[in-house]
C-alpha cells in the first residue's frame, strides 16, 4: 500500500482566500483524523471519521474549518476564509480500528497564509 | 483527552551514545505509540506499544501501563537519529501528542 497521501504538500495563499486540503487514507481502515501541527499547540487533533462518518470535531478551531468525507477513500479539510494563524502543517491519519490499532500518518500539508 | 508529558524536551548526544526517552500518561491508555519525526516533516511510526516490552534494531520501548508510563531507548547512536521523537496515546479513539524531545546527535 502506498500509505496514507495528502496533497498539496505545499501550499501558499492570501488571507481571505478558501483553501482545500486532501487526504486518502490507507485501503481498509476504517478511522481518518486530521491534526494540526504548530510551534505553539504541538500537535492537536481536529477532527476524526468512522466509517466516514465525523465522530468529533471538537477539535475544529472555529466555523471556518469543515472536513467532509464523501468515501471510504478521501477526505477533504476546507478552511473559509484562510487567515495568516491558520499557517500549520496539517495531518492526515488512518487506523484500521482506532485506538486499538497503529495509526499511520500522510507526509502533511503545509500550509502559510500570507 | 489526556494529558501526555515527554521528557527531557532536549538532547544533545555524541555519536555511539545510548539514551532514554520517558513518557508520562495522565491516565491508563489503551494505545501508545512512538513516533520519530525527521528533519523533513515526516512523521516515522516507530511502535505501536500499549504495553509489553518490543525492540528493532537499535531501538526499544518498553510501556508500563499500571504506572502510566513508556520507555523509549536508543542505543549506539546515529546522526540520522537526529529529530524529534514524539510518543502518544489515547484512552478513546483518536491519539493525544506530548510536546516531544528534540534529539541532536553529533558525529
Amino acid at each position: 500500500d502506498a500509505g496514507v497521501i495528502q496533497s498539496p504538500r505545499h501550499e501558499v495563499t492570501e488571507m481571505g482566500q478558501e483553501v482545500t486540503l486532501r487526504c486518502k487514507p490507507i485501503s481498509g481502515h476504517d478511522y481518518l483524523f486530521w491534526y494540526r501541527q504548530t510551534m505553539m499547540r504541538g500537535l492537536e487533533l481536529l477532527i476524526y471519521f468512522n466509517n466516514n462518518v465525523p465522530i468529533d470535531d471538537s477539535g475544529m478551531p472555529e466555523d471556518r474549518f469543515s472536513a467532509k468525507m464523501p468515501n471510504a477513500s478521501f477526505s477533504t479539510l476546507k478552511i473559509q476564509p484562510s487567515e495568516p494563524r491558520d499557517s500549520a502543517v496539517y495531518f492526515c491519519a488512518s487506523s484500521p480500528w482506532g485506538a486499538l490499532t497503529e495509526a499511520f500518518f500522510g507526509q502533511g500539508t503545509r500550509l502559510t497564509v500570507v | 483527552g489526556i494529558q501526555v508529558e515527554q521528557s527531557p524536551p532536549d538532547l544533545i548526544l555524541q555519536e555511539g551514545a545510548n539514551s532514554t526517552l520517558r513518557c508520562n500518561f495522565s491516565d491508563s491508555v489503551n494505545n501508545l505509540q512512538w513516533f520519530h519525526q525527521n528533519p523533513w516533516g515526516q512523521l516515522i511510526n516507530l511502535f505501536y506499544i500499549p504495553s509489553g516490552t518490543k525492540q528493532n534494531g537499535r531501538l526499544s520501548a518498553t510501556t508500563v501501563a499500571t504506572e502510566r508510563y513508556s520507555l523509549l531507548y536508543i542505543s549506539s547512536s546515529q546522526t540520522t537519529d537526529s529529530g524529534v521523537y514524539f510518543c502518544a496515546g489515547t484512552t478513546g479513539y483518536a491519539l493525544n501528542f506530548g510536546k516531544g524531545t528534540s534529539l541532536l546527535v553529533t558525529p
